[in-house]
């Protein structure tokens, strides 16, 4: 069955943290992985990774994408009160336009 | 460009009601995917419409329902609602099928 899965699910830290989330995914015909930050509303995007080994920067946020371990990881430095949210993680597949989401990693950024 | 947009933002239902969303897609975006979210559930995929055909359509029950549009907006409906509907519901468009999506801002519903 295909699955996505983040951890952790949840995590705490404080201002000027360092943090890494995880996202492991088992999909037939995989396509692509994306990265959402979900705060009150619909969710943002963040990246979408294709190709393995090539990370993607934006700012304090990075990710990079292992295809070979069928996982990536968010990271994001010097944390901020703003970064506090709902990260998604969504592997999209060739076959559909079904997007099989993470139950997301819950970030709480203390001040 | 505008994005994607949805109505109405916010929505009150008793059960056994029915009720239609709507969504516009991002100009020239032809691909319009609905997607219903709860507490704890993540992100769940309910169809897909591309050039006024369902293409793709999730794990619901035919309660839901939707269509699309020559202009390529779209239209959920969902008739005889239960408690257990209350989500937001959110509408994602894109160029093509199988490309980026964009998400709108949602509607969330919420059955008495």
């Amino acid at each position: 069955e295909d699955k996505v899965v983040q951890s952790p699910l949840s995590l705490v830290v404080h201002e000027g943290d360092t943090v890494t989330l995880n996202c492991s995914y088992e999909v037939t015909n995989f396509r692509s992985l994306l990265w959402y930050k979900q705060e009150k509303k619909a969710p943002t995007f963040l990246f979408m990774l294709t190709s393995s080994g090539i990370e993607k920067k934006s700012g304090r946020l990075s990710s990079i994408l292992d295809k070979k371990e069928l996982s990536s990881i968010l990271n994001i430095t010097a944390t901020q009160t703003g970064d506090s949210a709902i990260y998604l993680c969504a592997v999209e597949q060739y076959n559909n336009n079904d997007m099989r989401f993470g139950a997301g990693t819950r970030l709480t950024v203390k001040p | 460009k505008a994005g994607v947009t949805q109505t109405p933002r916010y929505l009150i239902k008793t059960r056994g009601q029915q009720v239609t969303l709507s969504c516009s897609p991002i100009s020239g975006h032809r691909s319009v995917s609905w997607y219903q979210q709860t507490p704890g559930q993540g992100l769940q995929f309910l169809f897909e419409y591309f050039s006024e055909t369902q293409r793709n359509k999730g794990n619901f029950p035919g309660r839901f329902s939707g269509r699309q549009f020559s202009n390529s907006r779209s239209e959920m409906n969902v008739s005889t609602l239960e408690l257990g509907d209350s989500a937001l519901y959110l509408c994602a468009s894109s160029l093509m099928s199988l490309d980026t999506q964009y998400f709108g801002p949602g509607t969330r519903l919420t059955v008495l």
